[in-house]
This record gives structure tokens, sequence and C-alpha cells, in this order.
């Protein structure tokens, strides 16, 4: 049963500091990483998709990397904002080509002071 | 692009109703997926759909059950609400297994 982990839970940093957020998983026969944005009491908006074959994503100040043999994702995020507090949420696609179920973290709260 | 459309954002109901969540995906968008999100944890798996067939199903009760329909809406149903059921429901969906899922702003279900 695949497991999902991030950490650290909650994360708070001074506005302009460059971040890591952690995401680790526990079988490595995945198709996929996606890296999720949460609002509070909103729904997902997805910030970065990483295929199994690919070492990292970027998108503007996002950088998104994925060791799938070690089972490790991180999201960094650089010169970090006040409007980039929310919480980040990972997720991995299994390999299997039927049902092709999320499985998510807990997700890492992250807070941006001005 | 429309993206993914739920309905209704909230709703409250009492111990023991039903209740059916709405959602349309994109047109292109075969495969459609509904989570469960408990205040401070991460979503979790109820069901996927493709093609009108469901395709993968999650650890929840039979009486959690969906639809998908050829105009790519789909159907959450809940049978005989419990106060655990009260969360935030998330519908997600997605063109092929190499693309990623977009999800819908959610709707947030209250069982008093």
């Amino acid at each position: 049963k695949q497991e999902v982990t991030q950490i650290p839970a909650a994360l708070s940093v001074p506005e302009g500091e460059n971040l890591v957020l952690n995401c680790s998983f526990t079988d490595s026969a995945i198709y996929n990483l996606q890296w999720f944005r949460q609002d509070p009491g909103k729904g997902l908006t997805s910030l970065l998709l990483i295929q199994s074959s690919q070492r990292e994503q970027t998108s503007g100040r996002l950088n998104a990397s994925l060791d799938k043999s070690s089972g490790r994702s991180t999201l960094y995020i650089a010169a970090s904002q006040p409007g980039d507090s929310a919480t980040y949420l990972c997720a991995v696609r299994p390999g299997e080509t039927s049902g092709s179920r999320l499985t998510f973290g807990e997700g890492t709260q992250l807070t941006v002071n001005p | 692009e429309t993206g993914v459309t739920q309905s209704p954002t909230h709703l409250i109901k009492t111990r023991g109703q039903q209740v059916t969540l709405r959602c349309s995906s994109q047109s292109g968008h075969n495969t459609v997926s509904w989570y469960q999100q408990a205040l401070g944890q991460g979503p979790q798996f109820i069901f996927q759909y493709y093609r009108e067939e469901e395709n993968g199903r999650g650890n929840f009760p039979p009486r959690f059950s969906g639809l998908q329909f050829p105009n790519y809406s789909s159907e959450l149903n809940v049978n005989a609400l419990e106060l655990d059921d009260s969360a935030l429901y998330l519908c997600a969906s997605s063109p092929g297994q190499s693309y990623g899922y977009t999800f819908g702003s959610g709707t947030r279900l209250t069982v008093v």
C-alpha cells in the first residue's frame, strides 16, 4: 500500500526566503507525481506534474524534483511571498494501468510573513 | 477550458439523510475521481469512473455510490449520512494517465 509523507507539517518563514518542501513515498512504482496548492476551505490548484521518467519541472519561482528510486520529491520555492501562504500537497499516481487513484500526503502548511 | 465545476459549494444535512453532490468535468476528460478531505488531512480516494464505468474504489462503504454521464458530468451519492461524513468533497478529472488531475473547488458537507 502506497504511503506518502510530507515534512515539515508546518513552516513559517519571512518574506523573500527560499524554501524546500519534502515529500516521500513508499512504493517507487509510480506513473507521475503532482504538487498542489490548497488555500483554506478551497479546492486544489495544480502547480507541477512530474512524470516518472523526469527529474524535475519548473514553473516560475517553483521547481519540483523527483528521485523515484529513493521515493522522494522536493518542491523548491524561490523568493517566497505572503501570497504563497497556503497548504502544499503532493500526490503520487500508481504505475498500474487499471485504476489511477492519487495517494496524497497530509500537506505542509506554509506561512510567509511580510 | 472551463475547468471542473462542483455544486453546491456548501450543504448542511441531518444524520440519516441522503445527499447528491455534482461535478462537471472538462470535455475529453474520461476519468473522474472523487475524494473526501477531512479538516487538516490530505484527500482520501473514494472511487473513480472511466467512461461511465467504476474502475477503482477506496476504503469507503457501499452507501457511497456514484455515476458518470456521457456529457462528462458525474455524481457522488451518500446514503444514511453519519456525522463523520462531514468533510470537503473534491471531484477531479483527467484526460489520460500521462496527464495530471484537475480538481474542482469542492463541496463542503456538514452533517448535524
